[in-house]
């Protein structure tokens, strides 16, 4: 299971957009990045995911660098209903996802 | 989109007792499911990768005996805390793929978890 790192809080005010980074030096040449959020008592929400190239949905855009070392889940315009805890996940090759402890976002009014 | 349904959503119950949990995948078919836990202010630990039609492989320190994982169907999963303790209380969390998307590039869904109290 590769690593990755986040920083464990951030705050956003409501209505800007919500950056955050994830910084995965070790990812190899297959692997995903993956992005889930977990608001408290739910189980995770599926984001987004990519593999090289920048993502975009309905719900936010992934920037990935291009020596794929890191990422950012960009969130245009953050709600109160955002604010839960992010996690950036590799996947590939391996069946399952191992989650890391995440960026907590507290999005503010 | 992909719907994992877990159930019950919380349970109370008493030491020494057993516990069921469900996992249903509702519009697609999993041949593989995932059991997670989470203790309290703690990222979700996988416990143990339930094959259909065969025996669950669990993670290192995950009791077997203690946490029964049968995979009956593609569609449903079942997690059986046995003889459960105050220690077992937790989040337990399911997860599953549609069983036609390739592993690499495909996101797990999840449930909603079960809270199990213990008492």
């Amino acid at each position: 299971d590769a690593k990755t790192t986040q920083p464990p809080s951030m705050d956003c005010a409501e209505g800007r957009a919500a950056n955050l980074p994830c910084n995965h030096s070790t990812i190899s040449g297959n692997e995903y990045v993956y992005w889930y959020r977990q608001i408290h008592s739910q189980g995770p929400q599926y984001i987004i995911h990519g593999l090289k190239n920048n993502e975009t949905n309905e719900m936010a855009s992934l920037i990935i660098t291009e020596d794929r070392k890191s990422s950012t889940l960009i969130l245009p315009h953050a709600t109160l209903r955002d604010t839960a805890v992010y996690y950036c996940i590799l996947g590939g090759g391996a069946n399952n996802l191992f989650f890391g402890t995440g960026t907590r976002l507290t999005v503010i009014p | 989109g992909a719907v994992v349904s877990q159930h019950p959503s919380w349970v109370i119950c008493k030491s020494g007792t057993s516990v069921k949990i469900e996992c249903r995948s509702l519009d697609f078919q999993a041949t593989t499911m995932f059991w997670y836990r989470q203790f309290p202010k703690q990222s979700l630990m996988l416990m143990a990768t339930s094959n259909e039609g065969s025996k669950a492989t669990y993670e290192q320190g995950v009791e077997k005996d203690k946490f029964l994982i049968n995979h009956a169907s593609l569609t449903l999963s079942t997690l059986t805390v046995t003889s459960a303790h105050p220690e077992d209380s937790s989040f337990y969390i399911c997860s599953a793929r549609d069983y036609r998307a390739p592993s690499y590039n495909s996101p797990l869904h999840f449930g909603n978890g079960t809270r199990l109290t213990v008492t």
